[in-house]
């Protein structure tokens, strides 16, 4: 079975300064990794995700993430944090015919 | 249309009565996916739809709740004799095909308050 766990409910940052949002995952077989973003009252956007090409992934709005396999972990980054990066992020494997949410990392960014 | 679409965006029922949710996924898009996100939590999976075969019905919580989507575009999750328990955001997603790792696009999500 697949399942992914975000180990930070909760991330605090300061404007200009680097975000870690850190997720690992389990998985019987080589997985689908995604990262989703949900700013408030608005749907769920696609950051990147990661299906076996390139282990370090590049998305939307200057993050990106690295599969790495020995750690079974895909961790989200960026170098310098924006005020409108505020938001929850999740952590999705997928599985054989459906995602498989974590269960979110909010992250704040402080001016 | 350009993305996802689904109404109510917001709705307020009283304990007890039936409602209906309806999603109109992206044009072309063979699977439909149904999700529930409690506050707080991260979405959870309901159903899946391949055209207007149900794939998938094991995350509905029980008999109350159905979808169907009998023409293979629009789908309608139904929750019959609704309780306070069942508020939360409804989700819908569709996709190109079921394949893993085929990109997933997600509504903005149905509001549901039983009060």
């Amino acid at each position: 079975a697949q399942s992914v766990t975000q180990l930070d409910s909760h991330v605090s940052v300061s404007e200009g300064t680097p975000v870690l949002l850190r997720c690992n995952y389990s998985s019987s077989y080589s997985p689908s990794l995604f990262w989703y973003v949900q700013h408030p009252n608005k749907g769920l956007q696609l950051l990147l995700k990661y299906t076996s090409a390139a282990t370090l992934v590049k998305g939307i709005n200057g993050f990106e993430a690295e599969f790495k396999k020995s750690e079974t972990s895909f961790h989200l980054t960026k170098p310098s944090a924006h005020m409108s990066d505020a938001a929850e992020y999740f952590c999705v494997v997928s599985g054989t015919d459906k995602l498989i949410f974590g269960t979110g990392t909010r992250l704040q960014v402080f001016p | 249309g350009a993305g996802v679409s689904q109404s109510p965006r917001y709705k307020v029922t009283k304990r007890g009565q039936d409602v209906a949710l309806r999603c109109d996924p992206i044009s072309g898009h063979v699977s439909l996916y149904w999700y529930r996100q409690a506050l707080g939590q991260g979405p959870e999976f309901l159903t899946y739809f391949n055209y207007e075969a149900q794939q998938d019905k094991s995350g509905l919580p029980n008999d109350r709740f159905s979808a169907e989507r009998p023409e293979g575009s629009i789908s309608t999750l139904t929750i019959q004799r609704t309780e306070q328990r069942d508020s939360a955001m409804y989700r819908c997603a569709s996709s190109h095909s079921d394949s893993s790792g085929n990109t997933i696009y997600f509504g903005e999500g149905s509001w549901l308050t039983v009060v």
